[in-house]
């Protein structure tokens, strides 16, 4: 992967309530794999779904979600039911030909 | 399953003096990265090893850092002269494989900060 864009700086939510954070990505080689990452304030990046380029199916994992948009190059993260425990810096990643490349997040503040 | 371990978690030098950092991956995880992520941004990968071979250094200032894997398990990352851009945090991060669909496991980070 060569660039991976996050648009939204910051993003707030209200608690149980759904958002989405927006990820696009730039690569040329047909097969890659997308990834989403939490970094709370501890600094540990914590792995939470991926997307292979050739998966039909968006990914799920219990309230997450990523909304792939392969024409679109698109990567989207979906959280429902939002907690206050979901406030954190998240990050888009892509791989490919086993190299990553991460976007520069986007910091989710759960309002209660 | 133990996680992946750094150490340490902080270090505070002065500019042009040296530091390494430690980092044992995830027991059986053929790769191994370093990232450095400076604040306000993404980790950037400065070197990537597959076993005790490396994969990638293209982004790694190979002028005052340097990496090595002894025996294809632990890692040490060196600063040599150190400047005061290089503060940031530096994350070791380990994966079963380095094919596309494996998630990378993080270790908790060594914050830096080159006064």
């Amino acid at each position: 992967a060569q660039k991976i864009t996050q648009t939204q700086p910051g993003m707030f939510v209200q608690e149980k309530e759904a958002v989405t954070l927006d990820c696009t990505y730039d690569t040329s080689d047909p097969s890659y794999g997308l990834f989403w990452y939490k970094q709370p304030s501890s600094g540990e990046m914590i792995f939470l779904i991926y997307q292979g380029s050739y998966d039909q199916q968006n990914a799920t994992e219990g309230r997450y979600s990523l909304n792939f948009q392969k024409a679109r190059k698109s990567a989207n993260l979906v959280i429902s039911a939002s907690q206050l425990g979901d406030s954190a810096m998240y990050f888009c990643a892509a791989r490919d030909a086993g190299k990553s490349t991460f976007g520069d997040g986007t910091t989710l503040t759960v309002k209660p | 399953e133990a996680g992946v371990a750094q150490s340490p978690r902080y270090k505070i030098i002065e500019k042009r003096q040296s530091v390494a950092f430690w980092c044992n991956p995830i027991s059986g995880h053929a790769t191994l990265y370093w990232y450095q992520q400076i604040l306000g941004q993404g980790p950037k990968l400065l070197i990537q090893f597959q076993n005790n071979g490396v994969v990638d250094d293209s982004q790694l200032p190979k002028d005052r850092f340097s990496a090595e894997r002894l025996k294809g398990v632990d890692s040490t990352l060196k600063i040599q002269p150190a400047k005061l851009e290089d503060s940031a945090v530096y994350l070791c991060a380990s994966s079963l494989d380095p094919t596309d669909s494996y998630e990378q496991y993080f270790g908790p980070g060594t914050r830096l900060t080159v006064t």
